[in-house]
């Protein structure tokens, strides 16, 4: 299965900053995407970033918020923008390689925001 | 759309004892079923894994069936230990790769 490696762990920003995190995979994949997971809570999908075009969000999330990057088959980068204290979560990047196959994820990345 | 229901927790058990968790799912197909589990401090682990009707998957004393007729994927272990302490997340696919989540369920073992 893909080992995906989340940069950084953790952070503890400013409000009104933006922080961008990146995932890299150790094998090609067909699909990655991004998670979001508040404390105590389950995972909800940010979007789903697509190599070579605009990532496709889910209903509540933004590219302005969240501008997502994914320039090859092993790497993707989340941007949160502007963060404010609401923002602070776990931020987790999985990758998958096709349908009815599982999707492996990072450790995540656990952000506050004061 | 998809959806999955999770049993609700926290659940607290002693070492050695019998776990049930209970994942029912509404689906429009016929989707791929997986139960996760998060460790403390740690990203979402597979477990196991179950893609049609009566597969059974099974993985570290975990096992969970595929039933259709209930839209049904019950996680169980026979006998737990402290290390099994953790957040267990049920999970569904359909042909659009995405995975929907159940609210996970906490699951702490004492010694």
């Amino acid at each position: 299965s893909a080992v995906i490696s989340q940069k950084p762990s953790r952070d503890i920003c400013q409000r009104g900053t933006s922080l961008t995190i990146q995932c890299q995979v150790d094998s090609q994949v067909t699909m990655m995407f991004w998670y979001r997971q508040q404390p105590g809570q389950s995972l909800t999908l940010i979007a789903t970033a697509n190599q070579g075009s605009e990532a496709t969000y889910e209903s509540g999330f933004v590219i302005d918020k969240f501008p997502i990057s994914r320039p090859n088959l092993t790497f993707s980068t989340l941007t949160v923008s502007n963060m404010s204290p609401e923002d602070s979560s776990i931020y987790l990047c999985s990758a998958s390689q096709g349908a009815s196959q599982p999707q492996h994820f990072g450790d995540g990345t656990r952000l506050s925001i004061l | 759309g998809d959806s999955v229901t999770q049993m609700e927790g926290p659940v607290t058990l002693s070492e050695e004892a019998f776990l049930t968790i209970n994942c029912t799912y509404t689906a429009t197909g016929y989707p791929s079923l997986f139960w996760y589990v998060q460790y403390p401090g740690e990203g979402l682990q597979l477990l196991l894994k179950a893609t049609k009707a009566d597969d059974k998957g099974s993985n570290k004393g975990f096992e969970a069936t595929y039933r259709k007729e209930t839209t049904s994927f019950h996680l169980e272990k026979g006998s737990v230990q402290v290390s099994d302490s953790a957040v267990y997340f049920c999970a569904l696919s359909e042909n659009d790769y995405k995975l929907s989540f159940g609210a996970g369920t906490t699951v702490t073992v004492r010694a």
